[in-house]
């Protein structure tokens, strides 16, 4: 079935820029998607890609994708406090149901 | 608009105990989805409704079962809790363009 990895941890300054990545294994993914949750939160839908764009830039939020290597990346700058947060990184493939699925979570911490 | 709500927020239950948790939608979406989420293994998908009347198994249906009652409510029952499902279950259903996944605030369960 799809997998998709991330690492757990990650830790940046403030001010500095983070960079959260994701690979997943399903080639026929067509939505690849990254989500925030808060402590206590639901699932915060921050930015997504479709599988034929390379990069898409939204604000702070920079999402590069390289579909041969399967490699998704987010790039936040100017990394911010409120940023601290778990950020999951999600594939969709194609098929029946339109399933996500999500990695196991990049706990980003950001220290001043 | 409401989005996505799901009750109840927190529920303890003893093994063996059942208990249903409710999701509904009100944004006219086809597609809905049950997850879980635990400690280092992201969110899995338990069961989801591609569409009203249609249910199919996730990744971890065991233990499970679920209703499409309509097209805005999605219900998943635990017949025979079990420690293991101790856990953060979100509902979610999917956006009419087939891009984004709206979710639930999630309902956190203990199972003694």
């Amino acid at each position: 079935g799809e997998d998709v990895e991330q690492s757990l941890f990650l830790s940046v300054r403030e001010g500095d820029s983070s960079v959260i990545n994701c690979t997943y294994t399903d080639s026929s993914s067509t939505y690849l998607y990254w989500y925030k949750q808060e402590p206590g939160a639901g699932l915060q839908l921050l930015t997504y890609i479709f599988s034929n764009m390379d990069m898409k830039q939204d604000q702070r939020l920079t999402v590069l994708l390289n579909k041969k290597d399967k490699h998704l990346s987010l790039r936040i700058a100017d990394t911010q406090t409120g940023d601290s947060a778990i950020y999951f990184c999600a594939e969709r493939s194609r098929g029946g149901g339109n399933k996500l699925t999500f990695g196991t979570g990049t706990q980003l911490k950001v220290e001043l | 608009n409401a989005g996505v709500t799901q009750t109840p927020k927190f529920q303890v239950l003893k093994t063996g105990q059942s208990m249903t948790l409710q999701c509904a939608q009100d944004m006219n979406h086809n597609s809905m989805y049950w997850y879980r989420q635990d400690p280092g293994m992201g969110l899995r998908l338990i069961y989801y409704s591609a569409s009203e009347g249609t249910t199919d198994k996730g990744e971890v249906p065991n233990g499970y079962n679920v209703s499409r009652l309509n097209k805005r409510e999605f219900s998943l029952r635990l017949e025979s809790a079990a420690p293991s499902q101790t856990s953060v279950y979100f509902c979610a259903s999917l956006g009419l363009q087939n891009e984004k996944l709206f979710f639930g605030s999630g309902t956190q369960l203990s199972v003694l």
